[in-house]
């Protein structure tokens, strides 16, 4: 189910600076995950974080959840142009494991 | 090395002729399921499977079998496909999250199907 919503659609900045991706989802949720996709493959999970939590960091992402205004933000910091990507969030509901997605922001780093 | 594999990666075949794509996972994940991406619209729910013998619709079931006879495997029949089937497909299998939900999604490498 996509009731989750991604903004920007696409992003395009300079390599080495920082780039930032909003997620905003209607329902309430357990947990919350970003997903990178290089064109025309496979998600690969990237970091998740728990409705308890508040941030949470994984080398050069940070990753923050307002589960009261119903949004996360995935920061990239210092991006490379390997960083170029679709990002997408996905959050899971507290009653089920099904995902529910967003429908991605797409990442361009110029070198 | 885990990890989903999926068989085939390309297809092209005729509207009306059945076929199945094959989705295999080697790290005992309880929860399967299928997903289509077309462009624009992200990722769609096909059909997911919560453990053996389990399974449920997703958000487009329309045209699409599954089974899950065995823990490992989940394939994704079209009996009748249509040109509207045409896209780019994904298997993806996870456990349980440790404080429940969906816990981290392995993702299979994707299948391009092609109905003419």
């Amino acid at each position: 189910s996509q009731q989750g919503e991604e903004d920007p659609q696409a992003l395009s900045i300079q390599e080495g600076e920082n780039a930032t991706m909003n997620c905003s989802y209607k329902t309430s949720i357990n947990n919350l995950q970003w997903y990178r996709q290089n064109s025309g493959r496979g998600l690969v999970h990237l970091i998740l974080i728990r409705s308890n939590e508040r941030e949470k960091h994984s080398g050069r992402l940070r990753v923050t959840l307002d589960t009261s205004k119903k949004s996360s933000s995935l920061l990239i910091t210092a991006s490379r142009a390997a960083d170029t990507a679709s990002y997408f969030c996905a959050m899971t509901p507290p009653s089920n494991y099904q995902l529910i997605w967003g429908a991605g922001t797409k990442l361009i780093i110029k070198p | 090395e885990a990890q989903v594999t999926q068989n085939p990666r390309y297809l092209i075949t005729v509207t009306g002729k059945k076929l199945t794509v094959t989705c295999s996972q080697n790290m005992n994940h309880e929860y399967m399921s299928w997903y289509r991406q077309d462009p624009g619209l992200g990722l769609r729910q096909i059909y997911y499977s919560m453990n053996v013998e389990v399974t449920d619709k997703g958000d487009v079931p329309e045209g699409y079998k599954v089974s899950r006879k065995e823990k490992r495997n989940f394939p994704l029949i079209l009996e009748s496909p249509s040109p509207n089937q045409t896209s780019l497909y994904f298997c993806a299998s996870s456990s349980p999250g440790r404080s429940g939900g969906s816990g981290e999604q392995y993702f299979g490498p994707g299948t391009r199907l092609t109905v003419t």
